[in-house]
């Protein structure tokens, strides 16, 4: 079955840069569109955007100037940057298998990172 | 944007109780909305999509059904594997977005 693991720092500094990365295992990560989602404390989840195998890309307004999604099939792994960090960026990241075929939902999802953002 | 308004924001009920959880959008969605289960330290698992597709693989005593802009999702006979946070979610447009969730408790 597919499983998606993100990875990545858990712990920066504002202003800093956040890059994290989702290992797509059980699947190839070809024809699908993969998406970021974060929960921050005490909030709902929040999307971020997606990117699909070709390298399309579709981001969340909120965060659109900060935000960069990427994708190497080689490696069957996509990834997220987010720029200009700040405390509001504090949240547990996700990624997620987003299908969009007719029916459109998240099918899949790794079990989440946490990132804070502290001085 | 969509926004996704989805109540209780709790609720505690026992084994065997019937649930309903609720959310409303702002504008129309059509059926384009989906209902996840997630238990801490847990990945999000999809229970119903499109309002009312039950996911291959989900119990049946889970069932989604929409009103309009409202969508329920219904828990006919809680197990206590049950106990967790519920969520709905719209995919009518971007952004997506989400409601604020339902933790279940046992009472």
């Amino acid at each position: 079955q597919v499983q998606l693991q993100e990875s990545g720092p858990g712990l920066l500094k504002p202003s800093e840069t956040l890059s994290l990365t989702c290992s797509v295992s059980g699947d190839s990560i070809s024809g699908y569109y993969w998406s970021w989602v974060r929960q921050p404390p005490g909030c709902q989840m929040e999307w971020i955007g997606y990117v699909y195998y070709t390298g399309s890309t579709n981001y969340n307004p909120s965060l659109n100037s900060r935000v960069t999604m990427s994708i190497d099939t080689s490696k069957n792994h996509f990834s997220l940057r987010l720029n200009s960090l700040t405390a509001a960026d504090t949240a547990i990241y996700y990624c997620a298998r987003y299908i969009r075929s007719g029916q459109y939902y998240m099918d899949v999802w790794g079990k989440g990172t946490t990132v804070t953002v502290s001085s | 944007d969509i926004q996704m308004t989805q109540s209780p924001s709790s609720l505690s009920a026992s084994v065997g109780d019937r649930v309903t959880i609720t959310c409303r959008a702002s504008q129309n969605i059509d059926s384009y909305l989906n209902w996840y289960q997630q238990k801490p330290g847990e990945a999000p698992k999809l229970l119903i999509h499109t309002a009312s597709s039950l996911r291959v693989g989900v119990p049946p005593r889970f069932s989604g059904s929409r009103s309009g802009t409202e969508f329920t999702l219904t828990i006919s006979s809680l197990q206590p594997e049950d106990f967790a946070t519920y969520f709905c979610q719209q995919t009518k447009s971007f952004p997506l977005t989400f409601g604020q969730g339902t933790r279940l408790e046992i009472k």
